[in-house]
């Protein structure tokens, strides 16, 4: 199994929509949890960190459910813009160490 | 500030080629890190600098090695590449060995054939 797990996609949405995806990890002791963006042939970006409280960003929003081990990005009033890959990163003992999923693909069509 | 920088941006490299990939940061960061990324794959750290003067291994550093010149620069070196290092490799950096954000350079395409 692996450590964190996402749902490859496409999700392909049209402008204005609303879209959500998840983001599963193994290691009940994981201690800091991130989303990064990667647009095509780029290099990640982090998005957002994801508190346990869960914390808002503009249109996005991060949540962590540590009894169900997943943590979610909520995409409201999607742009064009925001077409790219959600990498879903889970930090297990506040080291260096960074466990990066294989990333969500979002395409928002006109 | 140019943030995170690497060299090459491309390679094609012949089996048993040896190559550097050179990668240097104008942020003042302690840490430094080499990642690849493959086809459906998260990024997977190959090696790791906490600090100038120290390496250590990640999770993939077979077939790598790495220098820390000094703080700026961090280097990965494939002595005798296989086709199974054709990825994607990025460096990045942070300012702290702890979680914090780790900022990335515009990566590398190596092809080995």
């Amino acid at each position: 199994r692996k450590e964190v797990e996402q749902d490859p996609g496409p999700f392909n949405v049209p402008e204005g929509a609303t879209v959500a995806f998840n983001c599963t990890y193994s290691n009940s002791a994981s201690q800091s949890f991130f989303w990064y963006r990667q647009d095509c042939r780029k290099e990640p970006k982090l998005l957002m960190s994801v508190y346990s409280s869960g914390n808002e960003d503009g249109r996005f929003t991060a949540q962590l459910n540590r009894a169900s081990q997943y943590i979610s990005l909520l995409i409201r009033d999607s742009k064009l813009s925001d077409s790219a890959t959600y990498l879903c990163v889970v930090n297990l003992d506040s080291s260096y160490k960074l466990i990066f999923g294989s990333g969500t693909r979002l395409l928002v069509r006109p | 500030n140019a943030g995170v920088t690497q060299t090459p941006k491309f390679q094609v490299l012949k089996t048993g080629q040896s190559m550097t990939l050179q990668c240097a940061q104008d942020m003042n960061h302690n840490s430094m890190y080499w990642y690849r990324q493959d086809p459906g794959m998260g990024l997977r750290l190959i090696y790791y600098s906490a600090s100038e003067g120290t390496t250590d291994k990640g999770e993939v550093p077979n077939g790598y090695n790495v220098s820390r010149l000094n703080k700026r620069e961090f280097s990965l070196r494939l002595e005798s590449a296989a086709p199974s290092q054709t990825s994607v490799y990025f460096c990045a950096s942070s300012e702290d060995r702890g979680p914090d954000t780790q900022y990335f350079g515009p990566g590398t395409r190596l092809t080995v054939l």
